[in-house]
């Protein structure tokens, strides 16, 4: 079955401390991928997307992920994280059906 | 601004009450989702449309129903509400060729 699997649940870093978020699915064919982010009381946003290409995407707000095929892996990373990018990530996959499967989340607090 | 706009923002209900949450989208987008999120458990997606005039179950559909009332507008209606069903909903619309979802506010459901 497709699947979508953040391993980190919760993560806790000080102010400019490097951030790498896990991600690992289950698709064995051409997949769309993508972060997004949920602000304390907000909507999820998204962060930024894969589709195929280059493998490093760099989305908003510094952010950027990497896919590796091999590994099924499409970590987020940031090299500098600030008070402000304490949220929920959730990643999410999907072989251009109509759905996606979603993750279940990894709240990150980034300590002032 | 374009968007997904979703009603109520907050919403209590006693056991064995019915109510329909509405969604609408202003992006002339052809796909619709329902998603419910519940802490650890990340978005699971409950019904959607891909297109007017068609709707389909997602993971969890049993207790809700849905309406594609127009290109525009998804709504999802709770029959006879329980306790298992508090949760905080998202309507999304997905953009063409896949590039991701834009989201709604959510809405914040308790039933007692």
């Amino acid at each position: 079955a497709q699947s979508v699997s953040q391993h980190n649940h919760h993560v806790i870093l000080s102010e400019a401390a490097s951030l790498e978020l896990g991600c690992n699915y289950s698709y064995g064919g051409t997949v769309n991928l993508f972060w997004y982010v949920q602000y304390p009381g907000q909507h999820l946003q998204l962060l930024l997307k894969y589709f195929s290409g280059d493998p490093l995407v760099k989305g908003i707000k510094g952010f950027e992920a990497e896919f590796i095929k091999s590994k099924f892996s499409f970590n987020l990373r940031k090299p500098s994280v600030q008070w402000s990018d304490t949220a929920e990530y959730f990643c999410a996959g999907g072989m251009g059906t109509y759905k996606y499967i979603f993750g279940t989340g990894t709240r990150l607090k980034v300590l002032a | 601004n374009a968007g997904v706009t979703q009603t109520p923002k907050f919403q209590v209900l006693k056991t064995g009450q019915s109510m329909t949450l509405q969604c609408a989208q202003d992006m002339n987008h052809n796909s619709m989702y329902w998603y419910r999120q519940d802490p650890g458990m990340g978005l699971r997606l409950i019904y959607y449309s891909a297109s007017e005039g068609t709707t389909d179950k997602g993971e969890v559909p049993n207790g809700y129903n849905v309406s594609r009332l127009n290109k525009r507008e998804f709504s999802l209606r709770l029959e006879s509400a329980a306790p298992s069903q508090t949760s905080v909903y998202f309507c999304a619309s997905r953009h063409p060729g896949g590039y991701g979802y834009t989201f709604g506010s959510g809405t914040r459901l308790t039933v007692v």
